[in-house]
């Protein structure tokens, strides 16, 4: 099984550029996340999915829009990249079965560069 | 404000070193506790923890929670050079609902570094 799939695995924009990274899980999760992590700053939950065509903020969401149109797909949008959104982005998928077990299964990440 | 605190933040040892590494955590609505591997890409789940005092094992892999005095330990005995990575550890807390029900979000700490030198 593929598990968490994200593209593209590297971009270099410049400021101003948008783009837009997507997400895809094939374990039938109901859960969505986007992390971005940084040196020194652990992972940081930008937006999260709790089901098709929901989406809610996390604690990191200025400059990022997201969307859950298909449930195994969940897509971060940059409008406006700028060089303070540099960073490795990691798309999880969890479980939900009357209760959330807690563990996530991340995707293999996303090196984003803004110059 | 919620926060989750690992110490150390990077650490040398030679193979067959046993390791400690500490979580603290300070949050509200706390739900469970978990450790993750990462190498050089996706984290990994290595354990969650729920009770406190019941000793988690993997391996040479352990855990353990003190929910009283909120942190966590993980052990790794006879230390291998497979076992560098960053450890994140992350508490799960309540902290949105939908459909009726609540859901968890972890907060992670920032990892610490294990090198482990042959």
């Amino acid at each position: 099984n593929a598990g968490v799939t994200q593209t593209p695995k590297f971009r270099v924009l410049k400021t101003g550029q948008s783009m837009t990274l997507l997400c895809a899980q094939d374990m039938n999760h109901e859960y969505m996340y986007w992390y971005r992590q940084d040196p020194g700053m652990g992972l940081r939950l930008i937006h999260y999915s709790v089901g098709e065509g929901t989406t809610a903020k996390g604690e990191v969401p200025d400059g990022y829009n997201v969307s859950r149109l298909k449930k195994q797909n969940f897509l971060l949008g940059l409008e406006s990249a700028a060089p303070s959104q540099t960073s490795v982005y990691f798309c999880a998928s969890s479980y939900t079965s009357g209760g959330n077990t807690g563990e996530l299964f991340f995707g293999e990440g996303s090196r984003l560069t803004v110059l | 404000e919620d926060k989750v605190v690992q110490s150390p933040l990077s650490l040398v040892v030679h193979e067959g070193d046993t390791v400690t590494l500490n979580c603290s955590y300070e949050v509200t609505n706390f739900r469970s506790l978990l450790w993750y591997k990462q190498e050089k890409k996706a984290p990994t789940f290595l354990f969650m923890l729920t009770s406190s005092g019941i000793e988690k094992k993997s391996g040479r892999l352990s855990s353990i929670l003190d929910k009283k005095e909120l942190f966590s330990i993980l052990n790794i005995t006879a230390t291998q050079t497979g076992d560098s990575a960053v450890y994140l550890c992350a508490s799960q807390v309540f902290r949105f609902k939908n459909y009726g029900g609540s859901q968890g979000n972890l907060i992670f700490g920032k990892g610490t570094k294990l090198s482990v030198k042959p």
